[in-house]
Order: C-alpha cells, then sequence, then structure tokens
C-alpha cells in the first residue's frame, strides 16, 4: 500500500503571499509526483508533475521532491483569489499503472 | 478537442437499481480509471484498466464491475445501487510513456442512491 499524506487543511493566506503545500509518501520505491488543482464542484486539472530530486518552476508555481525526506511540496507565489482550491498530490510509481492520491488540502486566498 | 467525456452528469437512482456509467477518451491512452470522490476521503480508486482487455480492482471494488469495451470506452456498472454509494465518480485516463504518465479527468458524474 503506497501512502499518500497531506494536511486536510484549511489553509489560509492573504492575497500576494506564498503558499506551502505539502505531502508526504511512504514507499521509496521510485516514481513520478503530480499536484492536481479542483475547483469545488470540478474535476481535479494538473498543475505540475515532477520526477527528480530539486525544484521545478511553472510560472507562479514551483514543486520540490525530497525523495531521501519523502516529500513533495508546491509552493504558489504572489497567490491569487483565483488559486483558491483543494490541492491534490498524487504519485505514479515507474513501474505500474495506478496513481495513489492524497486525500486533498484545501487553500483559501483573502483578498 | 473532447478529452474524457462521461456520462450521466447526473443520476438519481433507488436502492436496487442498476445504472451504467459512460466514459470515452479521444486521446489514444492506453490506461483508464474509475474514481470515485466522497468528503474527506479523496479520490478512491474503484477499478482501472492498463490497456485494451485488461481491468484490474482499486481500492475500492465491492459493487462495481467495469468493462473496457474497447481502447476508447471504459464504463463502470452498478449492478444493485446502494445509499454507500452515492458520490462523484470520475473517469480518467493516462498515455504513459515510459515512466511518464499524467492522468487526464472527465467532468464527473454526481450518484445519488436514495
Amino acid at each position: 500500500q503506497k501512502e499518500v499524506e497531506q494536511n486536510s487543511g484549511p489553509l489560509s493566506v492573504p492575497e500576494g503571499a506564498i503558499a506551502s503545500l505539502n505531502c508526504t509518501y511512504s514507499d521509496r520505491v521510485s516514481q513520478s509526483f503530480f499536484w492536481y488543482r479542483q475547483y469545488s464542484g470540478k474535476s481535479p486539472e494538473l498543475i505540475m508533475s515532477i520526477y527528480s530530486n530539486g525544484d521545478k518552476e511553472d510560472g507562479r508555481f514551483t514543486a520540490q521532491l525530497n525523495k531521501a525526506s519523502q516529500y513533495v511540496s508546491l509552493l504558489i507565489r504572489d497567490s491569487q483569489p483565483s488559486d483558491s482550491a483543494t490541492y491534490l498530490c498524487a504519485l505514479l510509481p515507474n513501474t505500474g499503472n495506478q496513481f495513489y492520491f492524497g486525500t486533498g488540502t484545501s487553500l483559501t486566498v483573502i483578498p | 478537442n473532447a478529452g474524457v467525456t462521461q456520462t450521466p452528469k447526473f443520476q438519481v437512482l433507488k436502492t436496487g437499481q442498476s445504472m451504467t456509467l459512460q466514459c470515452a477518451q479521444d486521446m489514444n491512452h492506453n490506461s483508464m480509471y474509475w474514481y470515485r470522490q466522497d468528503p474527506g476521503m479523496g479520490l478512491r480508486l474503484i477499478y482501472y484498466s492498463a490497456s485494451e482487455g485488461t481491468t484490474d480492482k482499486g481500492e475500492v471494488p465491492n459493487g462495481y464491475n467495469v468493462s473496457r469495451l474497447n481502447k476508447r470506452e471504459f464504463s463502470l456498472r452498478l449492478e444493485s445501487a446502494a445509499p454507500s454509494q452515492t458520490s462523484v465518480y470520475f473517469c480518467a485516463s493516462s498515455g504513459r510513456q515510459g515512466w511518464v504518465g499524467e492522468l487526464f479527468f472527465g467532468e464527473g458524474s454526481r450518484l445519488t442512491v436514495l
């Protein structure tokens, strides 16, 4: 069983601040990691994927992967009210087809 | 470019009734998935199909059956619906290339069992 743990929140940050979302996992097998954003009543949409140790930046989003400590994080710079959503962490083992999801962290950006 | 299409979007059933959720993808993906999402529970995998002709149980398969009709279509059937199956159901597909893969989701189907 590959466990993916997320703090369910809710997490509140003021507009313009950095939001930090964290995810830990229990299996050391090589795998890929994904961050999905889900607005209320909508389906999840992919924001970032990361496969290697270190940071990966895409606009205001930065994903960080630390395989030694078994965590992956998502930083959202200059947070906007439109970033208010639930963020889901997921992992995909390199040798499998099953994605494993955390329960999600609810983020609210306060104007 | 439709992506992943699932129907119906809303359904109300009485306990014991049966129904089938349909899903189709136009991205030529090999893998397809059915998830359910309940408040506080995150996404839980019901069944998945790694390729045409294969299906495997996920975390919560009881009460469900699936059919991978062809590469495009993957249906989920509730033979005798129970109130515990009230949930939002998402179909997803993935076109894994080597060890790189991403999930693309349909818009979801909200099912209520009375």
